[in-house]
């Protein structure tokens, strides 16, 4: 089964911070693979998608790069505010249907 | 983006009642949609893909009589949790995604089921 971790669990930071969250996978074979975002209760809501084949994709404030070989992938946030506060998931894509979630680390901005 | 509906958005029932709640996707086809599980705090579980036409395949340790999945459309997939108990709270979430393969996938809001 495929494993998927984040690093941290949980980061509390001030706004205006620059912050990184870490992903990683066990398999490597992936076909793509999605960061999202969750506020508390609700779905999630898709960042940012990374082809296999791609090493970085930029939304806004949001960029992600992936390292497949290593089986590793970041999140970088710029500028961080307080709306930035959530649960951020990342979740690989294999065998074209199957997606792993990671456990999630849970970001809180302080004003 | 894509729109994916779930409803309800929260439950409560009593123990050994059925609950339904449907995943719908308003603005595209989904041949393929997903039901997961999520427990306070913790990841999402993958607990069945729910294919367009023929039987859900479940992940190991889910119970297919427990969990029924129907995929009628092209647009519509329903859970039913039956005989629920109280172990059976929790936030299960749907999702969808256009085409084949290799597509983003939408998740619905959720739904809060509360078993008493």
């Amino acid at each position: 089964k495929q494993e998927v971790t984040q690093i941290p669990a949980a980061l509390s930071v001030p706004e205006g911070e620059n912050l990184v969250l870490n992903c990683s996978f066990t398999d490597s074979a992936i076909y793509n693979l999605q960061w999202f975002r969750q506020d508390p209760g609700k779905g999630l809501t898709s960042l940012l998608l990374i082809q296999s084949s791609q090493r970085e994709q930029t939304s806004g404030r949001l960029n992600a790069s992936l390292d497949k070989s290593s089986g590793r992938s970041t999140l970088y946030i710029a500028a961080s505010q307080p709306g930035d506060s959530a649960t951020y998931l990342c979740a690989p894509l294999y065998n074209g249907n199957q997606f792993y979630f990671g456990t999630g680390t849970s970001l809180t901005v302080i004003p | 983006g894509a729109v994916v509906s779930q409803h309800p958005s929260r439950v409560i029932c009593k123990s050994g009642t059925s609950v339904k709640i449907e995943c719908r996707s308003l603005d595209f086809q989904a041949t393929t949609m997903f039901w997961y599980r999520q427990f306070p705090k913790k990841s999402l579980m993958l607990m069945a893909t729910s294919n367009e036409g023929s039987k859900a395949t479940y992940e190991q340790g889910v119970e297919k009589d427990k969990f029924l999945i129907n995929h009628a459309s092209l647009t519509l997939s329903t859970l039913t949790v039956t005989s629920a108990h109280p172990e059976d709270s929790s936030f299960y979430i749907c999702s969808a995604k256009p085409g084949q393969q290799n597509e983003k996938l939408f998740f619905g809001s959720g739904t809060q089921l509360s078993v008493l």
